[in-house]
């Protein structure tokens, strides 16, 4: 059973467009972070949110946090084509060693 | 330090046959996990070890599979008598947890792929 539900499950844009992607789930996190998987490689960690609402930025990437530490998006501004990936959430409950990862959400970027 | 290590990469078995995969973490690292995942979806975690201790065994873990981090150090997964439905990739990550500030962040390698004909 997945804890985190990611939307869309796979996304196609042209280069330059804006795109959000949303994590939700009904459980309470007390860390929650997103990761960047390519074909045939392990995910590897853009952020960690911590802070109910905390916002950060990495470039043209800005990750929130929700105000209930339940949920999170990701939004990318003036896509390129190597933001191509899949792109997964990841939360950890409060007082848990292991992390469960989202359902992804596939992202194509076209030049 | 190349980061984790695992093999092999590829791996294509018999339904009914065991297969046996090996993770060399971060040399540093103490945590050791195992996730799978199959095509499109997210990883789902199997195990994860602190030291040479395994504390956290999901329900995914049939007792055809066995983890085992006998010195701390690698880990093998070994999966017995095989079915198609163990076809995944199998992730290692490793992670450095101390007294202090933990920042939960995994490295993975990248992956066993397991086919069971």
């Amino acid at each position: 059973t997945q804890l985190l539900e990611q939307s869309p499950q796979f996304l196609s844009i042209q280069e330059g467009e804006n795109l959000t992607v949303y994590c939700n789930s009904s459980s309470v996190f007390s860390s929650l972070q997103w990761y960047r998987q390519e074909p045939g490689e392990g995910p590897v960690l853009l952020v960690t949110v911590v802070t109910g609402g905390e916002v950060k930025k990495l470039k043209r990437l800005t990750f929130q946090f929700g105000d209930a530490r339940k949920d999170s998006s990701l939004h990318i501004t003036a896509a390129q084509p190597g933001d191509t990936g899949l792109y997964l959430c990841a939360g950890r409950e409060s007082g848990a060693n292991n992390l469960f990862f989202g359902t992804g959400t596939r992202l194509t970027v076209i030049p | 330090d190349t980061g984790v290590s695992q093999d092999p990469r590829h791996k294509i078995t018999k339904r009914g046959q065991n297969v046996t995969f090996r993770c060399d973490p971060i040399s540093e690292h103490n945590r050791l996990y195992w996730y799978r995942q199959t095509l499109g979806q997210g990883p789902e975690f199997l195990t994860y070890f602190q030291n040479e201790a395994q504390l956290e065994k999901s329900r995914l873990l049939s007792d055809r599979f066995s983890a085992e981090r006998p010195k701390g150090s690698f880990s093998t997964l070994e999966i017995q008598r095989t079915e198609q439905g163990d076809s995944a990739m199998y992730l290692c990550a490793s992670s450095l947890r101390t007294s202090g500030y933990y920042t939960g962040e995994l490295f993975f390698g990248e992956g066993s792929r397991l086919t069971v004909l």
